[in-house]
Parts: C-alpha cells; structure tokens; sequence
C-alpha cells in the first residue's frame, strides 16, 4: 500500500474561502507533483517540486500556489476558491530508483 | 508540445477476450513508459512500466514498445469484468514529470 496521504478526501466549501490540501508522503521521496483531474476527463499536471523549497508551475495554468518546506509535505492552497476550482486534485510522488509515480487517494473539491 | 494519445474508446470486450489498448507520444526523446489503471472515482495505480523495445509480459498483462514508431500498446489475456476501468498511457524523460494521455475506457462484459 502506498504511503502517501491526502486530506481532506472531499470538501465543500463557498466561493471565496480560503482552503489548503494536505499530501503528505513517508517515503523520502524528493519529487512530488500535483495533479487535477475533472470527472471521466484527463490528467493534468499543475504544481510539481523536485525538493525542498523547490516549486514549479505544471502545464495547466492553476489559480493554487504550492509550498515545499518539508521534504515529506507538499500542501496546495487556493487563496479564495471559485466553483470553476472544483474538480478532483491527485497528488503524487515519485521514486528516481524505482521509476515509478505513485498517487494518493486524491481530494474531491466542491466550491458552491 | 509533448503529446500522448490514445483512443478515448470505450471499448467493449467479452469475458475471456484479449483486449488491446493503444498509445502513441509525440517525444521522441521519451525513454519511460507507463500504463496506469484507473477505477471510477478512484486514483490510478501501476500495472506495467517498459523501457526498452518489445514486449515485457506480468501475468495477463503484456506492453509491447516500439520506439522506432513512438507506440506501447497494452495486451490484456483473459480479460475480466474486474478489468473494466480506464487505461492511462504515461510517458517522461529521465527527471520529468510523466505526461499522461486522456485514457481509454475499457469495458468486459460477462
């Protein structure tokens, strides 16, 4: 079972709040990445970061920022959230040995 | 522009069947490859990773290359109802982020 956690797994808050998704990995794994993925549509990549206070904006252009002060800790925070932000968003880390990108269980955003 | 496309299908199989699903990248540079399986609503887990040209074969499963073509395919024996799911075709550079296609939605009827 993979060791990488996302929290909170689904949230439904108003337009305009403030809200952080915590992904947390127990590996050591130095390279984490964030995905947003809309129902039955594909993936995409958004933030990604290749260790600490590394941080790097992905293909699809996102309103969230990301932060990476902690080699085990890759939270994503929407400053003011919009229904347009809801969607489901997937983190992921990756282990360079290995080659291989394992995902959390994911956190299901809906903005009212 | 990298790009990785697959036939959104859904494709439809029977019980006992051998399902093929396909892929095709635009970077010729590409050097992993990767197909992930996704559940509804769930996240997408690994089945098979290849790196090098030909078929690699794990229990039902075979991925085949084809650099030359910038293809992998994925070979599915026996194919089962549990298998219904949609198929992620995946690729990266050493040190970049995998890139993903859109998914094909396979479906085994019993």
């Amino acid at each position: 079972e993979a060791d990488i956690y996302q929290t909170p797994r689904y949230l439904v808050i108003g337009t305009g709040k403030k809200i952080t998704l915590e992904c947390s990995q127990t590996m050591g794994h130095d390279k984490m990445y964030w995905y947003q993925q809309d129902p039955g549509m594909e993936l995409h990549l958004i933030h990604y970061s290749y260790g600490v206070n590394s941080t790097e904006k992905g293909d699809l252009s996102s309103e969230s920022t990301v932060s990476r002060i902690r080699t085990e800790h890759f939270p994503l925070t929407l400053e003011s959230a919009r229904p347009s932000h809801t969607s489901q968003y997937l983190c992921a880390s990756y282990a360079s040995g290995a080659n291989v990108l394992t995902f959390g269980a994911g956190s299901r955003l809906t903005v009212l | 522009q990298k790009e990785v496309e697959q036939n959104s299908g859904p494709l439809s199989v029977p019980e006992g069947a051998i399902a093929s699903l396909n892929c095709t990248y635009s970077d010729r540079v590409s050097q992993s490859f990767f197909w992930y399986r996704q559940y509804s609503g769930k996240s997408p887990e690994l089945i098979m990773s290849i790196y090098s040209n030909g078929d690699k074969e794990d229990g039902r499963f075979t991925a085949q290359l084809n650099k030359a073509s910038q293809y992998v395919s994925l070979l599915i024996r026996d194919s089962q109802p549990s298998d219904s799911a949609t198929y992620l075709c995946a690729v990266n550079q050493a040190g970049t982020a995998l890139i993903f296609g859109k998914g094909t939605t396979l479906s085994v009827s019993s």
